[in-house]
């Protein structure tokens, strides 16, 4: 089966601890992406990678960080520096045409 | 002023009727442009390219005009199915693609 996996679906941790979220996908894409999303609220770019071993930051990079040694994945490390992290976590691969397909997202709440 | 713009909505309107979302982007040289489909609590999923001349898929109907820079989404005939926040997608640059907030949409029987 093609796709994107994201693990764990919800992810619950105390505050000043770092946090790593898993994406795994099998469609052969170059191009991954990690967004937040909060509650009412549209999609926000965290980084985005367009080949292995190379990223970029988005729109609200600070307080994360990534890495891509593989094709196959990209996993995203919240820090204890996030101010605010506790948000609906969304990965996504993207084809040569720009369409973008997502994972299932990973829940995370930091108490 | 934002990238992409959407009316947020909500839109709610009666099953079967013809409901339309405009979604405005700044970035004259944006090629690629999409609508997405978000559930609640889900993750947003491809609806639907939207072609320069037009496309249309079943009951969706997608429009690009380029002069005024912003996109359409028209559905026919709508079915309850269809309540879901609707994002307008618009390349910003090399591999960089811009989501608007979204457009929430309820039908009611």
């Amino acid at each position: 089966d093609g796709g994107i996996t994201q693990s764990p679906k919800y992810l619950f941790r105390k505050e000043g601890q770092n946090v790593t979220l898993s994406c795994e996908q099998n469609l052969n894409h170059d191009a991954m992406y990690w967004y937040r999303q909060d509650p009412g609220q549209g999609l926000r770019l965290i980084y985005y990678s367009q080949i292995v071993n190379d990223f970029q930051k988005g729109d609200i990079a600070e307080g994360y960080s990534v890495s891509r040694e593989k094709k196959e994945s990209f996993p995203l490390t919240v820090t204890s520096a996030q101010k605010n992290p506790t948000a609906f976590y969304l990965c996504a691969t993207s084809n040569s045409a720009y369409e973008q397909y997502f994972g299932p997202g990973t829940r995370l709440t930091v108490t | 002023r934002k990238e992409v713009e959407q009316d947020p909505g909500p839109f709610n309107v009666p099953e079967g009727a013809t409901v339309a979302f405009n979604c405005t982007y700044s970035n004259s040289a944006s090629q690629s442009f999409f609508w997405y489909r978000q559930d609640c609590r889900k993750e947003p999923k491809l609806l639907m390219s939207v072609y320069s001349s037009g496309n249309e898929d079943g009951r969706f109907t997608a429009q690009l005009n380029r002069a005024s820079q912003y996109i359409s989404l028209l559905i026919r005939d709508s079915k309850l199915s269809d309540s879901a926040t609707y994002l307008c997608v618009v390349d910003s640059s090399a591999s960089k693609i811009i989501f608007g907030s979204g457009t929430r949409l309820s039908i009611r029987p």
